[in-house]
């Protein structure tokens, strides 16, 4: 099962910053915290990573609490092309076979104009 | 630059016939390989990974199959199909950081 915990869906307007929030409480002091999106009929695009410190590169920004049981994911300024399912995953590894990834639900981000 | 592929993009089976799927990896060597499932509405299910040639570990029982019969060829398989094998199955390889994933083979079992 997932480790994470995400809201189904959200909206968010144009142009406009998208903050996607995720809870992963039992989260272990090792596990990464990685973010993916899905197009529909697409494979899954990683996003972003981070440990404990707050990450940014050119797709967004992922801010994790002190405690790390929770992040979010922000899309600084939306685009209609960010309609998305995004995933939030905690993982020990690279993605290799020791930290293999655990896909949840995750959240139905719909940019609108 | 590496690159993966899987075909075919789409399949209609029959009930009880067989199935390949084939996922191939350009660019880079010894990868760990990864076969997901999506069924409609739902999120992504792990189904099997390797780490080498011959080497197939599964995360769910079914009556699916995998095997890696060279370095940067995954292969997915069924003897006989059912109605909830029908999905979305993605192919993806992991690099230092995160795992790239194929384009996907949508498969509607009848």
């Amino acid at each position: 099962d997932a480790k994470t915990t995400q809201p189904p869906s959200m909206d968010c307007a144009e142009g406009r910053a998208a903050n996607l929030p995720c809870n992963h409480s039992t989260i272990s002091g090792n596990e990464y915290v990685y973010w993916y999106r899905q197009i529909h009929s697409q494979g899954p695009q990683y996003i972003i990573h981070g440990l404990k410190n707050n990450e940014t590169n050119e797709m967004a920004s992922l801010i994790i609490t002190e405690d790390r049981k929770s992040s979010t994911l922000i899309l600084p300024h939306a685009t209609l092309r960010d309609t998305a399912v995004y995933y939030c995953i905690v993982s020990d590894g690279y993605g290799g076979s020791q930290g293999n990834l655990i896909f949840g639900k995750g959240t139905k981000l719909s940019v609108k104009p | 630059s590496q690159t993966i592929h899987q075909w075919p993009a789409t399949l209609v089976q029959p009930v009880g016939s067989p199935l390949s799927l084939e996922c191939t990896v350009e660019g880079t060597s010894n990868p760990n390989l990864y076969w997901y499932r999506q069924a409609a509405g739902r999120g992504l299910q792990l189904l099997f990974y390797s780490v080498g040639i011959g080497q197939i570990s599964s995360e769910v029982p079914q009556n699916l199959s995998a095997s890696r019969p060279q370095d940067r060829q995954f292969i997915l398989s069924s003897k006989k199909l059912l109605l909830s094998d029908s999905g979305f199955y993605l192919c993806a390889w992991s690099g230092t950081i995160e795992q790239f994933f194929g384009p996907g083979t949508r498969l509607t079992v009848l």
